[in-house]
């Protein structure tokens, strides 16, 4: 079935760091691919997405590329602040696009 | 306007009760989902209707029932709940296209004691 892997938290950066949480998937077909952000006390938000191979997705200085040739979605940002600071989720949606299968989260701490 | 509205956002219960979280959207989608995050974040699908009509159902238990009196509404009801139901519960909905986006509510935080 399909699966995402995300790196292992929690992350701890500075404020202007750059930042990657990787992000790799296994599925069958063409999945579309999705980052969503929990900032505390909070539901989830869409962050960014991208439907086919080698699109970007981007939003908020945030960006992802979706590599099928590594089944990879990997999240970066050039210069970190301590408004980022909050969980991450990598997913992935099927074709048919029914349901969600999340990665396990990355806890991001960014301190001042 | 809030797109996806769950209540309430805070559950405290007994073991053995039975209590009911509502989820309404006002995109006008027509699929509808209901997650759960364990004490660990990790997310997983528990139900997805469409139209009113079920469509995922990941090996949930009975004691889990959704209901959906219009498409605009998912509610979910949980009989004798156990200590191991303590989680947050997101309630999501998503349009027609195959690569929408499924916009998330705020979560029902439950726990049972």
């Amino acid at each position: 079935g399909n699966s995402v892997t995300q790196m292992e938290g929690p992350v701890t950066l500075s404020e202007e760091a750059f930042l990657t949480i990787n992000c790799t998937y296994t599925a069958t077909g063409y999945p579309s691919l999705f980052w969503y952000v929990q900032y505390p006390g909070e539901g989830l938000q869409l962050l960014l997405k991208a439907t086919k191979a080698d699109d970007k997705g981007s939003n908020k200085g945030f960006e992802a590329t979706y590599r099928k040739e590594t089944t990879s979605f990997h999240l970066e940002k050039g210069s970190v602040q301590v408004s980022d600071s909050a969980v991450y989720f990598c997913a992935l949606s099927g074709q048919g696009a029914q349901k969600l299968v999340f990665g396990q989260g990355t806890r991001l701490t960014i301190n001042p | 306007d809030t797109a996806v509205s769950q209540t309430p956002k805070y559950l405290v219960t007994q073991m053995g009760n039975d209590k009911s979280i509502k989820c309404e959207q006002n995109l006008g989608h027509d699929t509808m989902y209901w997650y759960k995050q364990d004490s660990k974040k990790f997310l997983k699908i528990m139900f997805s209707y469409n139209n009113k009509e079920l469509i995922i159902n990941e090996t949930v238990p009975n004691r889990f029932s959704p209901k959906s009196p219009d498409k605009a509404h998912l509610n979910l009801h949980i009989n004798s709940l156990e200590l191991g139901d303590s989680a947050v519960y997101f309630c999501a909905s998503r349009g027609q296209g195959k690569t929408d986006t499924q916009y998330f509510g705020p979560g029902t935080r439950l726990t049972v004691l």
